[in-house]
């Protein structure tokens, strides 16, 4: 079983705050880190897929960045917004099996 | 849109019935899985289905078997279904590659009394 981390397990922000979680994983035998957003009552759904060591992605006020030869990756999500709140997951990829981290709970209040 | 769809949103077994989660896609993806999540402890997984009748133990198999007779459909089977088993099951499906994202259903939450 390989060992994902996210922190902090949960996050209570303002409206309009900026925030950021971190995701640990494995530096050997990187293929692909995955974020998803988990919003309550609702599925999972992707919100990038990094497979290149200082991969940057950007989806809206959304950002994540890699490094995977210190096996981290960071999401960033600036000025928050009521609706970004959910559960952030990260999963890591080895061979055809993805391990997934506890998640982040972020809870942003209007 | 991709569709995954889970048959029951919210279930309740007694202890010691054999129960069946069904889990259907409609994307001719190769790849299904089976996770449970439970507080704290993020998506686990139980099994995977890489083609029609191939499958292979993920992380916590004990106590649950699988069937994959065809490709959009992946059911999960609780032979004897136990309290330490009520959680919440995700299925998913995905292309193959570790660049192809997963497709969730909306899970069911499944109490065993």
């Amino acid at each position: 079983i390989l060992n994902v981390e996210q922190s902090p397990q949960s996050l209570h922000v303002q409206e309009g705050d900026s925030t950021n979680f971190t995701c640990s994983f494995p530096s050997s035998n990187f293929y692909a880190l995955h974020w998803y957003r988990w919003e309550t009552a609702k599925s999972p759904e992707a919100l990038f897929v990094m497979t290149l060591n200082g991969d940057e992605k950007k989806k809206g006020q959304i950002s994540a960045t890699l490094n995977t030869k210190e096996g981290y990756s960071y999401l960033y999500i600036k000025g928050s917004q009521p609706e970004d709140s959910a559960t952030y997951l990260c999963a890591f990829y080895n061979f055809n099996k993805f391990y997934f981290g506890s998640g982040t709970k972020l809870n942003v209040k209007p | 849109d991709v569709k995954v769809t889970q048959s029951s949103r919210y279930l309740v077994k007694r202890t010691g019935e054999k129960v069946f989660l069904e889990c259907v896609q409609d994307m001719d993806h190769e790849n299904m899985f089976w996770y449970r999540q439970d507080p704290g402890l993020g998506l686990r997984l139980i099994y995977f289905s890489y083609d029609v009748k191939m499958k292979e133990k993920g992380d916590i198999p004990e106590g649950y078997s699988v069937s994959r007779e065809k490709k959009e459909r992946f059911s999960l089977i609780l032979e004897s279904a136990s309290t330490n088993q009520t959680s919440m099951y995700l299925c998913a499906s995905s292309l193959a590659g570790p660049d192809e994202k997963l497709f969730f259903g909306s899970g069911t939450q499944l109490s065993v009394l």
